[in-house]
């Protein structure tokens, strides 16, 4: 079955610092892999997602993910945090057949110190 | 207009009593899905939807139920509600594309409140 780990529950990062947030899944074959992020009251918009080729990808807001294959890993980066990333991450796995659904992880949230 | 919207945005309602939140979307997409979010647990599935004749339990479909009206709306009940089922509610769509799986697009969800 597919699951998916984010360690870090919390974490709290100056602004102008890089981040990381960790994401380690569980699956039988190359899933599909996103990222989302949900601000404070809103609903979870699309970071970058991926699907196959080149490992390193990137999203939206300045936001890169490495999936790599050896670690089941496909952690999120930004190398400078701005004080409007303060959001809660989650980052979910998809099966490739279409045939089962997402699975996400327990979310990160991050705060930003100013 | 949203791709995703939910209706109401926000709902405070007493135990027991019947609730109906209310989901459509203009992505075309043929799967829907209602998730619930509760802090520390992430999203986990309520119900889903393949297609209009397509209904399936998720992890935790107990003291709910859905009906996938047409292709572009998904409701979710809840029959009668009790305080627990307080929660953010979200639905989300997802499609395949000729990449593969688009993965889901959410709406801006449903906050419930059962006193």
């Amino acid at each position: 079955a597919q699951s998916v780990t984010q360690p870090d529950i919390h974490i709290t990062v100056s602004e102008g610092a890089s981040l990381e947030l960790r994401c380690n899944y569980s699956y039988g074959a190359t899933p599909y892999l996103f990222w989302y992020v949900q601000s404070p009251g809103q609903g979870l918009q699309l970071l970058l997602k991926y699907f196959s080729g080149d490992t390193l990808v990137q999203g939206i807001k300045g936001f890169e993910a490495e999936f790599k294959r050896s670690q089941s890993s496909f952690n999120l980066r930004k190398p400078s945090v701005h004080w409007s990333d303060a959001a809660e991450y989650f980052c979910a796995v998809g099966a490739r057949n279409y045939g089962q659904n997402f699975v996400f992880g327990p979310g990160t949230r991050l705060s930003v110190l100013p | 207009d949203a791709d995703v919207t939910q209706t109401p945005r926000n709902r405070i309602t007493k135990t027991g009593k019947r609730i109906m939140l209310e989901c459509s979307q203009t992505k075309g997409h043929d799967r829907m899905y209602w998730y619930r979010q509760d802090p520390g647990l992430g999203l986990r599935l309520i119900y889903y939807s393949f297609d209009v004749k397509d209904i399936n339990k998720g992890e935790i479909s107990d003291g709910y139920s859905v009906s996938r009206q047409a292709q572009a709306k998904f409701s979710l009940s809840l029959e009668s509600a009790i305080p627990n089922q307080t929660a953010l509610y979200f639905c989300a769509t997802s499609g395949m594309g000729d990449r593969g799986n688009y993965g889901y697009t959410f709406g801006s969800g449903t906050r419930l409140t059962v006193v």
